[in-house]
């Protein structure tokens, strides 16, 4: 079934550890997009992509780097976690062009860093 | 860049009561108007769009309208249920390959059965 994938769903970890949150896409979409967000509160989007090789920056800078080496995925890496990076991580796919620019989002990483 | 202002941030109604959820965008290369609801522990998942050649689309109790003019869209729901609740997101983006969405910061619907 296409789908937008994220892994792990829950994630604990402790201060300065290296994380890669990962995410994959089956529906063939060209953009995807990393966005951090605290329960019920607004989206902030952390990083997106066009396509392969292709890699932005968005409006929140969380010292996070992303990679698109594939079309259908998407891994959000942090070097060294920091409590202020408690929160969850929601990834989206979608159609680029005029076909339409609905985004697909996925289940969500809940991360706490402790 | 674009900026989309949403309001209000907080709803309380009655079931059975109409909800309406307004939004502004500034920039006039914006032509496509999605709408977003997350439910509790949930993904954002789209409930209705609109493009920039059309006024108003309607979809069983769901509404948006679109004033290209005074650069507004707003999210109508009426006969409200409990199950409506949840936090709606409005975004504004242009249909190319180049745009990326704009959202505004939510506005959280509480139905009161």
């Amino acid at each position: 079934e296409a789908d937008i994938y994220q892994t792990p769903r829950y994630l604990v970890i402790g201060t300065g550890k290296k994380i890669t949150l990962e995410c994959s896409q089956t529906m063939g979409h060209d953009k995807m997009y990393w966005y951090q967000q605290d329960p019920g509160m607004e989206l902030h989007l952390i990083h997106y992509s066009y396509g392969v090789n292709s890699t932005e920056k968005g409006d929140l800078s969380s010292e996070s780097t992303v990679s698109r080496i594939r079309t259908e995925h998407f891994p959000l890496t942090l070097e060294s976690a920091r409590p202020s990076h408690t929160s969850q991580y929601l990834c989206a796919s979608s159609l680029a062009g005029g076909r339409g620019d609905t985004q697909y989002f996925g289940p969500g990483t809940r991360l706490t860093v402790l | 860049g674009e900026n989309v202002e949403q309001h209000p941030s907080t709803l309380s109604v009655q079931e059975g009561d109409s909800a309406v959820i307004k939004c502004t965008y500034s920039d006039s290369a914006s032509n496509y108007f999605p709408w977003y609801k997350q439910e509790l522990g949930k993904r954002p998942q789209l409930i209705i769009d609109i493009r920039s050649n059309v006024g108003e689309k309607k979809d069983q109790r769901i509404a948006v309208t679109l004033n290209k003019t005074a650069k507004h869209f707003s999210l109508h729901i009426t006969e409200t249920q409990p199950e409506d609740s949840a936090v709606y997101f409005c975004a504004a983006t242009s249909l190319g390959g180049s745009y990326i969405p704009t959202f505004g910061r939510g506005t959280s619907l509480i139905v009161h059965p």
